[in-house]
Formats: structure tokens, C-alpha cells, sequence
């Protein structure tokens, strides 16, 4: 099992454009997360979604749309990218209503906007 | 509101010498928590809930419900003990991390 994947591994834009950080597990689980990672701020939650088909905003949303595809897949959609959203971006995965909620990690996605 | 916090950005330590990362948590009802850890180069992953009362690598956290903390311990860290270490709130359908701690273990 591969666990959590994410696409790409890094990537440079320029404001402005957009792009979709892909991500898909392959555990079944239901519950799928986009965080980003910030020196000093730690993980932020930007979106979630507790199950296919819903989806909800995290802490720090604005600038962001997420696509629950299907049960395997999330994806992180930034439509016109800022500098303030250059930053480290994993997915997690997890089946909430376990006894122990653990959350699975991607390897993350450096994303340097200039 | 639900908060985790980690008052320490960075904790430096020598080898041999006793750890203790600080967590602070504010939740209504009956937390669970967990403490995760992302060694250089390689993905967050979780290292223990408290839950399971367990020891991993050996560290170790007591859920303090008086003192809202769940600090993480060891009695003598090791040079492989340096990562970065956040603390984390299980809230409904996700969970709440703190900000993180580095750990760096001097030889």
C-alpha cells in the first residue's frame, strides 16, 4: 500500500496562476485533510472533508477550493495564487470513528509562489 | 474555543539529558490527544496517544485534566530524538495541532 500520495512534490508559480495539488489515499479511509505548514505557525488546517461528498472549511480556507473527486481522491485547487500561500502543503487521511483517529500523511507539496 | 498550544519553538537539549515538551490544550468535554512527530525528510507521523498509556521510543505523556496539559516526555533523550514535535486536539470530525516544538539533541 502506497498510503497518502500527493502531486507534485514541488512547484514554483508566478501570482496569479492557478494550480490543483492532488492527493489520494488508497487505506478506504473517509476522512480526508489539506493542512498547510508554516515556520512558526505549524500545521493550519485549510479543508476537510469527514466523508465523500462533504466538504468543510479548515482555519485558514480563504484562497483555496477543495474537490472530494471520490472516496480516494482530494484535491486542493488555488485559483490565483498569492505569495502569502507559498508554503508547504500535506494531505492526511483517517477514519474517524476509530478509537484512535489517527491521521495518515502525505510527503507534502512545496509550493513557492513569487 | 478548542486550542492547542505549544509554548516553545525550539528546545535544544544535550544527549542523556531528561526532555519535556510542553502542551497546553483547551477543549469542553473529554479531550484525546495525541503527540505526532516529523523526523528530517520524512512525513508527520503519529508517535502516541494517550489513549493507549503507551511508550514509544521511550517517551511518554500523562493527560493532566486539572492542568489542561499532556506534556511529552523522556528521561534521556538521544541524538535520533531530534525532529520537529506538535501536539494535537481530536475535535469532532478533525483534529487541532499546535504550532510545534523543534527538539534538537546536542552530542
Amino acid at each position: 500500500n502506497a498510503g497518502v500520495t500527493q502531486t507534485p512534490k514541488f512547484q514554483v508559480l508566478k501570482t496569479g496562476q492557478s494550480m490543483t495539488l492532488q492527493c489520494a489515499q488508497d487505506m478506504n479511509h473517509n476522512s480526508m485533510y489539506w493542512y498547510r505548514q508554516d515556520p512558526g505557525m505549524g500545521l493550519r488546517l485549510i479543508y476537510y472533508s469527514a466523508s465523500e461528498g462533504t466538504t468543510d472549511k479548515g482555519e485558514v480556507p480563504n484562497g483555496y477550493n477543495v474537490s472530494r473527486l471520490n472516496k480516494r481522491e482530494f484535491s486542493l485547487r488555488l485559483e490565483s495564487a498569492a505569495p502569502s500561500q507559498t508554503s508547504v502543503y500535506f494531505c492526511a487521511s483517517s477514519e474517524l470513528g476509530s478509537s484512535y483517529n489517527e491521521q495518515f500523511f502525505g510527503p507534502g507539496t512545496r509550493l513557492t509562489v513569487l | 474555543a478548542q486550542r492547542v498550544t505549544q509554548p516553545e519553538k525550539l528546545l535544544s537539549v544535550f544527549k542523556g539529558a531528561p526532555v519535556e515538551l510542553k502542551c497546553n490544550y483547551s477543549y469542553s468535554g473529554s479531550p484525546e490527544l495525541f503527540w505526532y512527530v516529523q523526523y528530517s525528510r520524512q512525513r508527520l507521523q503519529l508517535l502516541l496517544r494517550h489513549i493507549s498509556r503507551e511508550s514509544i521510543k521511550g517517551f511518554t505523556a500523562d493527560l493532566n485534566k486539572g492542568e489542561t496539559s499532556f506534556h511529552l516526555k523522556k528521561p534521556f533523550a538521544q541524538e535520533e530524538d531530534s525532529a520537529m514535535y506538535y501536539c494535537a486536539l481530536s475535535s469532532a470530525s478533525k483534529i487541532i495541532f499546535g504550532s510545534g516544538t523543534r527538539l534538537s539533541i546536542r552530542p
